[in-house]
């Protein structure tokens, strides 16, 4: 079974901090995505990574960096979290020989 | 206009009732159509995977796809209330391995 996990599952942080969520997938996958989630909006791609020390801008990229070191770690970085950023983060996964996510537990993140 | 449409919801059915869901997209490029389940506080998990117009059939779900007038639709026969969740379709170009994701339908399949 692929797993993906994510670092906490939920996560309060106050206005201006550095927050950190990290991705880590046990399949050998090169692909990894980092996604919000909001009602209404539905989810949002913000970046992904096709390899190590690869990344591309998605749909929503701003207020946000990534980081991939090793190839089962994708780390999405708020620099300076702000209160719009309050929302559920999914981090997913994917190999190169098939087009199927596969989609961690969540991190509800609230900045206060 | 989004990419790929999708009623909010809820969708409320009685137990055993046939659960209708459906999508519309825009971009003439997307080849493979995904349907998700997402329980509350919980991440996607893929239900169904097609390609192609047609007919694509697992156990109790059946997903469609019409290109000609780019609409998606997921049927769900004997709904249990375990279906009760939010159901989010998704479009893949062929080239590329971003997913675009509609808003997603809550269904409620009250016993």
């Amino acid at each position: 079974d692929v797993k993906v996990t994510q670092s906490s599952r939920y996560l309060v942080k106050r206005t201006g901090e550095k927050v950190f969520l990290e991705c880590v997938q046990d399949m050998d996958h090169e692909n990894m995505f980092w996604y919000r989630q909001d009602p209404g909006l539905g989810l949002r791609l913000i970046y992904f990574s096709y390899d190590v020390k690869m990344k591309e801008k998605g749909d929503i990229p701003e207020g946000y960096s990534v980081s991939r070191e090793k190839k089962e770690r994708f780390s999405l970085i708020l620099e300076s979290a702000s209160t719009n950023q309050t929302s559920m983060y999914l981090c997913a996964s994917l190999p190169t020989s098939t087009d199927t996510q596969y989609f961690g537990p969540g991190t509800r993140l609230t900045v206060l | 206009q989004k990419e790929v449409e999708q009623d909010p919801g809820p969708l409320s059915v009685p137990e055993g009732a046939i659960v209708s869901l459906n999508c519309t997209y825009s971009n003439s490029a997307f080849q493979y159509f995904m349907w998700y389940r997402q329980y509350s506080r919980k991440g996607p998990e893929l239900l169904m995977y097609t390609y192609s117009s047609g007919n694509k059939e697992d156990g109790r779900f059946t997903a469609q796809v019409d290109k000609s007038s780019k609409y998606i639709s997921l049927f769900i026969r004997d709904s249990q209330p375990s279906d009760s969740a939010t159901y989010l379709c998704a479009g893949i170009k062929a080239a590329g391995n971003k997913l675009t994701f509609g808003g997603g339908t809550r269904v409620l399949v009250k016993p």
